[in-house]
């Protein structure tokens, strides 16, 4: 089952807001991805992440990989409606292993 | 980022008939492939793992003789539902990896519908 605990579930923003969304564990994770789902589509990865601490940017979107290796956030920095969309965390335990994802965040960008 | 492609993207059968659905990695070779089953407003469910040449890794609970995988090249995986169910109706969608650790990229996702 779901092991990573992700928040939250869904937002309601409007446009030019920034948004944030984190992924919690109660166990250490090597590697941590963002992905985002559009409705009919397979998830596309946005940000992976491999070391402890690590900050990466992508555009307006910025994760970090939380010190701990427990944690994760994705920041959305003035969002647009095609933001719009069901964001998912994975990690991965360690090399070769099977992801563990989150439950999502729906996230509704309003005009 | 690497192209995963699934095909068919949707697909409608009677109940009783098997449907084949293929991955393929378009521009790298894909050591793992992965088949996740999604429900409405849920999150991706991991039905098995296989890795070239070898025999896939089902999750518990998920029929190995139900969900047929076949990971006979590196750029090909098939899933094929045997006998399909209209509980059987739901997205399903592939993910490949080429290397151990991290990325893995996924293809566009295909909807099946029993009837």
């Amino acid at each position: 089952g779901q092991q990573l605990n992700q928040s939250p579930q869904s937002m309601f923003i409007q446009e030019g807001e920034d948004v944030s969304m984190n992924c919690t564990s109660s166990s250490i994770f090597n590697t941590w991805l963002w992905y985002k789902q559009d409705p009919g589509e397979g998830p596309v990865l946005l940000i992976a992440l491999y070391k402890a601490g690590e900050l990466t940017s992508n555009g307006r979107l910025t994760a970090q990989f939380g010190i701990t290796r427990k944690d994760s956030f994705l920041n959305i920095s003035a969002s647009i409606p095609s933001d719009v969309g069901i964001y998912f965390c994975a990690g991965q335990r360690t090399s070769g292993s099977r992801l563990t994802f989150g439950e999502g965040t729906q996230l509704t960008v309003n005009p | 980022g690497a192209v995963v492609s699934q095909h068919p993207s949707r697909v409608i059968c009677k109940s009783g008939t098997s449907v084949k659905i293929e991955c393929r990695s378009l521009d790298f070779q894909a050591t793992t492939m992965f088949w996740y089953r999604q429900f409405p407003k849920q999150s991706l469910m991991l039905m098995a793992t296989s890795n070239e040449g070898s025999k896939a890794t089902y999750e518990q609970g998920v029929e190995k003789d139900k969900f047929l995988i076949n990971h006979a090249s590196l750029t090909l995986s098939t899933l094929t539902v045997t006998s399909a169910h209209p509980e059987d109706s739901s997205f399903y969608i592939c993910s490949a990896r080429w290397t151990g650790e991290g990325e893995a990229f996924f293809g566009q996702g295909t909807r099946l519908t029993v009837v």
